[in-house]
């Protein structure tokens, strides 16, 4: 079974600030990982995906996220907030196709950070 | 391109009545389908999924059932509304390769 915990429920910037959120996993299997952001009243966007490839992941909207299978991590950062970055973002986790059994692709998410981003 | 559509965008219904909201899928065959629930503060949480045309699987216990008609087409219905069945419904879907799931707009159900 996997898991996903994000700290911090609630994260207030400044614009041009350092925007970190933060994920961490528990997975029984080498997992795959995603960020999602959702503005309100709307579906969720994929930012990016880490599927095995390399650890550092860039995504759109000037967001990254590096994967560290050490510390179980995959933390979501962008060097500089701007106003439109405002919104709650989802860390979710799902087992490889290949990795036994069978996920049917469904995705466990964390429980949501909203990012505030003020003048 | 493939697209997701969810009807109705926002519903209001009285305790005690039936429920039905439609996900469709274009520009993709065979997708699996997935209905996730958004309450307030509580994340989201993956109600249903299907991997194929009358296949469902339900991921807890609820007032609510699914079906899935057609190849690209989810519903998700109740019979019987409780206060507890409010929030925000998602649709989304994948294909058998990839395990990014895409999302629809999303309904807003109030029920009072």
């Amino acid at each position: 079974a996997q898991s996903v915990t994000q700290l911090g429920s609630h994260v207030s910037v400044s614009e041009g600030a350092l925007v970190l959120l933060r994920c961490n996993y528990s997975s029984s299997v080498p997992p795959y990982l995603f960020w999602y952001v959702q503005y309100p009243n709307q579906g969720l966007q994929l930012l990016l995906k880490y599927t095995s490839a390399a650890t550092l992941v860039k995504g759109i909207n000037g967001f990254e996220a590096e994967f560290k299978k050490s510390e179980t991590s995959f933390h979501l950062t962008k060097p500089s907030a701007h106003m439109s970055d405002a919104a709650e973002y989802f860390c979710a986790v799902t087992l490889r196709t290949n990795a036994g059994g069978t996920s049917y692709g469904k995705l466990t998410f964390g429980q949501g950070t909203i990012l505030t981003v003020h003048p | 391109s493939q697209t997701i559509h969810q009807w109705p965008a926002t519903l209001v219904q009285p305790v005690g009545s039936p429920l039905s909201l439609e996900c469709t899928v274009e520009g993709t065959s065979n997708p699996n389908l997935y209905w996730y629930r958004q309450a307030a503060g509580r994340g989201l949480q993956l109600l249903f999924y299907s991997v194929g045309i009358g296949q469902i699987s339900s991921e807890v216990p609820q007032n609510l059932s699914a079906s899935r008609p057609q190849d690209r087409q989810f519903i998700l219905s109740s019979k019987k509304l409780l206060l507890s069945d409010s929030g925000f419904y998602l649709c989304a879907w994948t294909t058998g390769f990839s395990n990014e799931q895409f999302f629809g707009p999303g309904t807003r159900l109030t029920v009072l």
